[in-house]
């Protein structure tokens, strides 16, 4: 069975600083996919980022992105320029085909 | 992005009592349909994946009597949380993905909280 570890089970960051969570896996697969989901107070699970994990480029959407190392099975979310609105539980996934979610990290925003 | 909806978002019942929590993709039909359980300050952990047409697959540890699940249609699965007890109070929610591609993003509902008596 595939196993996600996020080691960090808290996090704080100055607003506008940047902060990185760290993502491990565990699989014997090599077509999978990968993503970062945001669950903010309100409970509604959000999608930040996904990667594939035959695509070498690390994915990108605006102030979030990923440092994806396959030979290393690790997979972590970069946040640059944190807002308040980025306060959040943030969980790890790990997709093939069915998913797997890392135990979380809680990120708190500093004003 | 596609839209998933559950209801109700919250309910409480008394022990004893069973519970339906329905599950639809608004704008999109979802051959699979996943339901989750989450505890106060946990992760989601995968109760059952729902198919439509068949069976439900359930993970190891749920009751399949306890938790029914019924994909009846494209857009639309249910679980019936039966003879709840205390300990079934938690957040469920569901998920589906667009299509039969693995590479398709999975929609999650917004959650339903459940509270018994």
């Amino acid at each position: 069975a595939q196993t996600v570890t996020q080691s960090q089970p808290e996090m704080s960051v100055q607003e506008a600083e940047t902060v990185t969570l760290s993502c491990t896996y565990d699989t014997s697969e090599s077509d999978y996919y990968l993503f970062w989901y945001k669950q903010p107070p309100s409970r509604q699970m959000i999608l930040v980022i996904r990667q594939e994990a035959y695509k070498q480029q690390n994915a990108t959407e605006n102030r979030f992105s990923v440092n994806f190392q396959k030979a290393a099975k690790s997979f972590s979310l970069k946040i640059s320029d944190s807002q308040l609105g980025d306060a959040a539980m943030y969980f790890c996934a790990y997709r093939s085909p069915d998913i797997t979610f890392g135990t979380g990290t809680r990120l708190t925003i500093i004003p | 992005g596609a839209v998933v909806s559950q209801h109700p978002s919250w309910v409480i019942c008394k022990s004893g009592t069973s519970v339906k929590i329905e599950c639809r993709s608004l704008d999109f039909q979802a051959t699979t349909m996943f339901w989750y359980r989450q505890f106060p300050k946990q992760s989601l952990m995968l109760m059952a994946t729902s198919n439509e047409g068949s069976k439900a697959t359930y993970e190891q540890g749920v009751e399949k009597d306890k938790f029914l699940i019924n994909h009846a249609s494209l857009t639309l699965s249910t679980l019936t949380v039966t003879s709840a007890h205390p300990e079934d109070s938690s957040f469920y929610i569901c998920s589906a993905i667009p299509g039969l591609a693995r590479n398709n993003e999975q929609f999650f509902g917004p959650g339903t909280r459940l509270t018994v008596l």
